[in-house]
């Protein structure tokens, strides 16, 4: 089944720490994107990349950093500097190098701090 | 500029009620409107979709009614069933390539 594949659903980090969280599309998406979600406060962009390669912050990047080596994967690391990082991660893809007119979404990981 | 405005935060209706979602925007420059629905534990999806030369679009039970002079527009889903239980996000963007800007979301829980 073609989708979008996050891993794992559930994430605890110790404080201190770095975690990473996985995103996987086999769509053949030429655009990904993370986005964070917190109780009321919507949909919020962290990072988001257009082309392999090559990525760009979106609102809230501070303590979060990405890569895009492969156009399939899109990986999100939550650095030691996010001191907020309890929150539900979201990573989505488009088919064309821009948001287009519909973003697909993987299932999300929930992140807490022990 | 950049914001959409989404209420209420959260909404609870009976079995077979309307329920009614409203979002409004200050920048005319949008011109396209997509609506998401997300169920627990899950990614949102695209629900539906307006651009602003029409009032209205409809899909089944789901209608977006849009009102270009007010730069408002809203989500009714008629005959709610239990199954539409979910978070709903309005959303904004300028042409194809635009960053998507969401509203906050709406909790909508259909009462059996």
């Amino acid at each position: 089944d073609g989708g979008i594949t996050q891993s794992p659903k559930y994430l605890f980090r110790k404080e201190g720490q770095n975690v990473t969280l996985s995103c996987e599309q086999n769509l053949n998406h030429d655009a990904m994107y993370w986005y964070r979600q917190d109780p009321g406060q919507g949909l919020r962009l962290i990072y988001y990349s257009q082309i392999v390669n090559d990525f760009q912050k979106g609102d809230i990047a501070e303590g979060y950093s990405v890569s895009r080596e492969k156009k399939e994967s899109f990986p999100l690391t939550v650095t030691s500097a996010q001191k907020n990082p309890t929150a539900f991660y979201l990573c989505a893809s488009s088919p064309t190098t821009g948001w287009g007119e519909k973003l697909f979404f993987g299932s999300g990981t929930q992140l807490s701090v022990l | 500029q950049q914001q959409v405005k989404q209420s209420p935060q959260s909404l609870i209706v009976q079995k077979g009620g309307i329920s009614i979602i409203n979002c409004a925007y200050e920048n005319t420059a949008f011109d396209y409107f997509p609506w998401y629905q997300q169920f627990p534990g899950k990614g949102p999806a695209l629900l539906i979709a307006i651009r602003p030369d029409v009032s209205e679009k409809k899909e089944g039970r789901f209608t977006i009614s849009f009102n270009k002079s007010a730069k408002q527009f809203s989500l009714h889903i008629m005959d709610s069933q239990p199954g539409d239980s979910a978070t709903y996000f309005c959303a904004a963007s300028i042409g194809r390539d635009d960053k998507i800007i969401f509203g906050k979301g709406t909790r909508l829980h259909i009462l059996p």
